[in-house]
């Protein structure tokens, strides 16, 4: 039972354009929300978060947005650039003492010029 | 300069040898991780640790063992028992969070291992 999901596999953006990644969870003990970005063959490197207190976190270009009551969150790109052509994952923590991170199955962003 | 390093890079075993991960990182982190990672999939956790000579099975833990004698290092020994070890496997660690109202639980990943059974 996936506890995190992104329903979309992969999304292909015009660079300079906007791209809108989601992620659903179904788990509402989730009280912090993290995306990480993936190349082929490397580890994933931490993007940008958000904590279930707050509605948007904004870092640059990256913004994401979290709506508690739809259990719904959103990576928001602008503009988009060739270098972001990689794999997204959304991230969920809990209120374990452990805090462990709940991954989703990630979206491949390709970003066109 | 601070980081995690996994060694090696790619790795080749034949079926039925155990064969162990390594994991270092210098970022003097409480709190260490194991993951797999399969084609199409998203990241599944196998074991933690949050301090030393202490760890806990994650949600895919079967034919996996770890162990957690240094605070800088967590070592995988993925054994003969797992049944599909071919996978990319990917170490973290992070601050010990400890507190239910510590805010967030950043995890810094290393390279990974891309181990291949034969």
């Amino acid at each position: 039972d996936q506890q995190v999901k992104q329903n979309s596999p992969s999304l292909s953006v015009q660079e300079g354009r906007i791209s809108i990644l989601n992620c659903d969870y179904t788990n509402s003990m989730f009280d912090y929300f993290l995306w990480y970005k993936k190349y082929p063959a490397e580890g994933p490197t931490f993007l940008i978060s958000i904590s279930s207190i707050k509605d948007k976190n904004e870092d640059g270009r990256f913004t994401v947005f979290l709506n508690k009551s739809a259990k719904h969150l959103s990576l928001h790109i602008v503009p988009s650039q060739p270098g972001d052509s990689a794999v997204y994952f959304c991230a969920a923590s809990g209120t374990g003492s452990a805090r462990q991170l709940t991954f989703g199955s990630g979206t491949q962003l390709t970003v066109l010029p | 300069d601070g980081g995690i390093t996994q060694s090696p890079k790619y790795l080749f075993r034949k079926e039925g040898q155990n064969v162990t991960l390594s994991c270092e990182q210098n970022l003097n982190h409480d709190a260490m991780y194991w993951y797999r990672q399969d084609p199409g999939q998203g990241l599944r956790l196998i074991y933690y640790s949050q301090i030393v000579n202490d760890f806990q099975k994650g949600d895919i833990a079967e034919g996996y063992s770890v162990s957690r004698e240094k605070k800088e290092s967590f070592p995988l020994t993925v054994t003969s028992a797992q049944k599909n070890p071919t996978a990319f496997y990917l170490c973290a660690s992070s601050i010990r969070t400890g507190s239910l109202s510590s805010s967030y639980n950043e995890q810094f990943f290393g390279p990974g291992t891309r181990l291949t059974v034969l």
